[in-house]
């Protein structure tokens, strides 16, 4: 069955960055493209972004452009979210998500959620 | 972009009763030319990821109850929950994908 598994809780100052892994297993993992969504605290959903595998080409949220990053390692089938410039209002969870079907933004699995706090 | 707006923002309903969660989209999220209506929606449960329920409007996810289901169109959009679970106790959101980016409502919690 399909996996997503995140990496672990990040903790960073204003201005820093932060890089986010997400590990996929369980299917063809070049056939989907994987989104990130971020939650903040208490708050609704908000999509930052996605990245497809096949060619590591990326669609950011305008929101986001210019601060983040992702990218893909294909070896590892393995989806990284780099963001920078960080604010508090950057807190927040930070998901990975799989699109249900190739090309529609809907998610059909989840990773665990990776919390980031931004604080000085 | 376009607006997703849930009500209620929260509401109570008895175990075994029925639970209506209304989504209305800023714009029409219905592609004629395969006649899909790009509206999903998703369960969160506390300190859980969010889980896909029903995607294409109407179509339940692989091992969801057919308790939970999906309907409407155009820019109205309805998640019923029949003969409600201890469970179902979650927050509710809708999510458009018509259009990039894809939006989401701000959520509805539901309560025994």
């Amino acid at each position: 069955q399909v996996h997503l598994v995140q990496s672990g809780a990040e903790v960073k100052k204003p201005g820093a960055s932060v890089r986010i892994s997400c590990k996929a297993s369980g299917y063809t993992f070049s056939n989907y493209y994987m989104n990130w969504v971020r939650q903040a605290p208490g708050q609704g959903l908000e999509w930052v972004g996605l990245i497809n595998p096949r060619d590591g080409r990326t669609l950011y949220a305008q929101k986001y452009e210019g601060r983040v990053t992702m990218t893909t390692d294909t070896s590892t089938t393995t989806v990284y979210m780099e963001l920078g410039s960080l604010t508090s209002e950057d807190t927040g969870v930070f998901y990975c998500a799989k699109e249900g079907t190739r090309g529609f933004f809907y998610f059909d699995h989840w990773g665990q959620g990776t919390p980031v706090t931004v604080s000085s | 972009d376009i607006v997703m707006t849930q009500s209620p923002d929260s509401l109570a309903v008895s175990l075994g009763e029925r639970a209506t969660i209304n989504c209305k989209s800023s714009q029409n999220v219905f592609f004629q030319s395969n006649n899909k209506t790009y509206l999903s929606w998703y369960q969160q449960k506390p300190g859980q990821p969010p889980k896909l329920l029903i995607y294409w409007a109407s179509t339940r996810d692989s091992g969801v109850p057919d308790r939970f289901s999906g309907s409407g169109s155009g820019t109205d959009f309805t998640l019923t929950i029949s003969g409600l679970q201890p469970e179902d106790v979650a927050v509710y959101y809708c999510q458009q994908y018509y259009i990039s980016p894809p939006t989401f409502g701000q959520g509805t919690k539901l309560e025994i």
